[in-house]
């Protein structure tokens, strides 16, 4: 597609409930990048794939995240057991071939609250 | 670890002014820093990046200064319009993955017609 798209862009879900939020990149970006955006402050890193594999998943909090992206193109986030404090929009970027190849393409979010 | 402040948190002005908006970060062991835009409900888009070794970056109205040694760096826009209103980020790079970035909470922009 034109830009990176993620869907859905609005979840509400209550707590202790599972959660999957999908990514799909600009098409031919190997390098896919999930960060999370809680209310006033900053992006803050989640995790780095580069292809299929993760290259960096030292941002994730805690054992309730997990990513995935089998094919290398589409990726998804996914959220165990999800918290009152989990709410935030979570935000997907991808790369052309790596991180230090140019910048990365911001895609608008999945806005997830948990009740 | 890094903090990255941004101040004011919220600015407003009239259409046709120029203005800075103020970032600074304590590690100034930084690979670079990075002002980002973001719209209500919307992703980042990436405006100006400044390498460590840089002084200042430019693009159209936009100028962002970076003093590493004092921890601080500003983004100028110039002849500022409705279309600029936005929250702007400041994001430093500390460990040189360009990926694994600090960021400040932001300033909100609003430009009046």
């Amino acid at each position: 597609g034109a830009g990176v798209s993620q869907t859905p862009s609005n979840k509400v879900t209550e707590k202790g409930k599972y959660v999957e939020l999908r990514c799909d990149p600009i098409s031919g970006h190997t390098a896919l990048y999930w960060y999370r955006q809680s209310l006033g402050q900053g992006p803050e890193f989640l995790i780095y794939f580069q292809g299929t594999g993760a290259a960096d998943d030292s941002g994730l909090p805690n054992d309730r995240f997990f990513a995935v992206r089998p094919e290398g193109s589409v990726s998804t986030l996914k959220i165990q057991r999800t918290e009152r404090g989990d709410s935030a929009v979570y935000l997907c970027a991808s790369s052309p071939y790596g991180p230090n190849t140019g910048e990365l393409f911001f895609g608008e979010g999945s806005r997830l609250t948990v009740l | 670890k890094q903090e990255v402040t941004q101040i004011p948190a919220a600015l407003s002005v009239p259409e046709g002014e120029n203005l800075v908006l103020n970032c600074s970060f304590t590690d100034s062991a930084i690979y670079n820093l990075q002002w980002f835009r973001q719209d209500p409900g919307k992703g980042l888009t990436s405006l100006l990046l400044i390498q460590s070794s840089q002084r200042e970056q430019t693009s159209g109205r936009l100028n962002a200064s970076l003093d590493k040694s004092s921890g601080r760096s500003t983004l100028y826009i110039a002849a500022s319009q409705p279309g600029d209103s936005a929250t702007y980020l400041c994001a430093v790079d500390s460990g040189g993955s360009n990926y694994k970035l600090t960021f400040g909470k932001g300033t909100l922009l609003t430009v009046n017609p």
